[in-house]
């Protein structure tokens, strides 16, 4: 069955970096792209960004495009994302996601998510 | 990027009545490529509807969608106890991809 496994909950200062992991098992990795989903406190889901785990390549959000970067392992079936200068506004749940069973954009599985709190 | 706004913020019923909730774009949305997500406290998102009107793999069929273009609507024909949760809709029609704010249903 699909899983995806994401590591566990960060606190960063302002300013600091976060990256976030996702262990895909289940399916053929390289065959599907992920996406990663961010939710803050109380709000909808707000996307991120699509990696290709076959060959890296990336479609960002225009929000994030400066400050993140998403990457693939094939080796250990594992994709990651870095958000640096954090603020206090991306203190939020952070999932990866993926388009499956139906269309790479209808996200049919989830990681449990990371809680990133930025705090100073 | 396409903004999505669901009506109503709440929707307050009782089991057995059916829900009716909307969601509206404020451009065209592409090929019909929209979603719908259910989402219960301290969960992640699970998709109900893609394609605007296809269920997913394991949804009971009282969940249906309908609609085009800038109009889209997410109706459970009865309530049960589980459904009470909120929902969300997602375009991904164009990039960015998006969601919408949500449609609390809370029992009355």
């Amino acid at each position: 069955q699909v899983q995806l496994v994401q590591s566990g909950a960060e606190v960063k200062k302002p300013g600091a970096s976060v990256k976030v992991s996702c262990k895909a098992s289940g399916y053929s990795f390289s065959k599907y792209g992920l996406s990663w989903v961010r939710q803050a406190p109380g709000q909808g889901p707000e996307w991120m960004g699509w990696i290709a785990s076959n060959n890296g390549r990336t479609d960002y959000a225009p929000k994030f495009q400066a400050r993140v970067t998403m990457t693939t392992d094939t080796s250990t079936n594992t994709a990651y994302m870095d958000l640096s200068s954090l603020k206090s506004d991306d203190t939020a749940v952070y999932y990866c996601a993926l388009g499956w069973s139906a269309t790479t954009w209808a996200f049919d599985y989830w990681g449990q998510g990371t809680l990133v709190t930025v705090s100073s | 990027e396409i903004v999505l706004t669901q009506s109503p913020a709440t929707l307050s019923l009782s089991p057995g009545e059916r829900a009716t909730l909307l969601c509206g774009a404020s451009r065209s949305v592409s090929s019909s490529f929209l979603a719908w997500y259910q989402q219960k406290p301290g969960l992640a998102p699970r998709l109900l509807i893609y394609d605007a009107s296809r269920r997913a793999t394991g949804i009971p069929d009282r969940f249906s969608g309908s609609g085009s273009g800038t109009d889209f609507t997410l109706t459970i024909s009865r309530l049960e106890p589980e459904d009470f949760a909120v929902y969300y809709c997602q375009q991904y029609g164009s990039s960015p991809l998006t969601f919408g704010g949500g449609t609390k249903v809370d029992i009355k």
